[in-house]
C-alpha cells in the first residue's frame, strides 16, 4: 500500500483557518469513510483528533474539522491557536484490514 | 483510561531479532505503527482482540510477527531480519477497528547498526 499525499507544509496566522488535504486512491481514502487525523508535538506520541472522516474524540476541540470528498480527505483547523503549531498526519482504512499514512503536514502558527 | 506501555527497544546488529512489548492491551484490536527519526507514521500490523487474525504491512510480512497474551494482557512484536531500515520509534496503539488509533504509547526505540 502507498502512503497518501500530503502537503509537507501550512500555515496560519492565529485566529484564521487552515484546510490540510489528504489525497489517497479509489482503494483506501475513496472506498471507506475511515479517515483518521493526527496530531504529533515533538517528542510526543501522535493524537488522534478525527476518526471515521468527521467524528472527533471526546476532549478535542470543535475547531477541529474533517470531510472527504473522492479520494481526498481534509482536516481544518478553525481559530488557529499558538498550540495547534504541530504536526499532522492522515490516516486510512487500505482494504484487506490495512491501514496506511500519510506522510505528514507541519503546520506553522505564524 | 487504558495506558499502554512498550518496552524492549534496543540497540541490534542487522540480522539480528528483537521482541517488543506493549503492556495493558488486552481486550482491543491492537496496532504497531513505527517512526523513523525525522520521518512519518507507518502502520506495520494489526491483531485482533482474540489473536486468532493478524494482517501486516507488505514491508514487514514474512519478517515480523504480530502476537498477544491476553492473560499477561501484553502485546508483542517479534522482528527478524532486521536491517537499517527498520530503525525507528515502535508505538503500539488501540485500534477502533477501523484503523483509527485512539489510544497511543509512548514508544520504544529500535536501532539497527552494526
Amino acid at each position: 500500500q502507498s502512503a497518501l499525499t500530503q502537503p509537507p507544509s501550512a500555515s496560519g496566522s492565529p485566529g484564521q483557518s487552515v484546510t490540510i488535504s489528504c489525497t489517497g486512491t479509489s482503494s483506501d481514502v475513496g472506498a471507506y469513510n475511515y479517515v483518521s487525523w493526527y496530531q504529533q508535538h515533538p517528542g510526543k506520541a501522535p493524537k488522534l483528533m478525527i476518526y471515521e472522516v468527521f467524528k472527533r474524540p471526546s476532549g478535542v476541540p470543535d475547531r477541529f474539522s474533517g470531510s472527504k470528498s473522492g479520494n481526498t480527505a481534509s482536516l481544518t483547523v478553525s481559530g488557529l491557536q499558538a498550540e495547534d503549531e504541530a504536526d499532522y498526519y492522515c490516516g486510512s482504512y487500505a482494504g484487506g484490514d490495512k491501514g496506511v499514512f500519510g506522510g505528514g503536514t507541519k503546520l506553522t502558527v505564524l | 483510561e487504558v495506558q499502554l506501555v512498550e518496552s524492549g527497544g534496543d540497540f541490534v546488529q542487522p540480522g539480528g531479532s528483537l521482541r517488543l512489548s506493549c503492556a495493558a492491551s488486552a481486550n482491543y484490536v491492537m496496532t504497531w505503527v513505527r517512526q523513523a527519526p525525522g520521518k512519518g507514521l507507518e502502520w506495520l500490523s494489526v491483531i485482533s482482540n482474540s489473536g486468532d487474525t493478524t494482517y501486516y504491512a507488505d514491508s514487514v510480512k514474512g519478517r515480523f510477527t504480530i502476537s498477544r497474551d491476553n492473560s499477561k494482557n501484553t502485546l508483542y512484536l517479534q522482528m527478524n531480519s532486521l536491517t537499517a531500515e527498520d530503525t525507528a520509534l515502535y508505538y503500539c496503539a488501540k485500534d477502533k477497528g477501523t484503523r483509527a488509533f485512539d489510544i497511543w504509547g509512548q514508544g520504544t526505540m529500535v536501532t539497527v547498526s552494526s
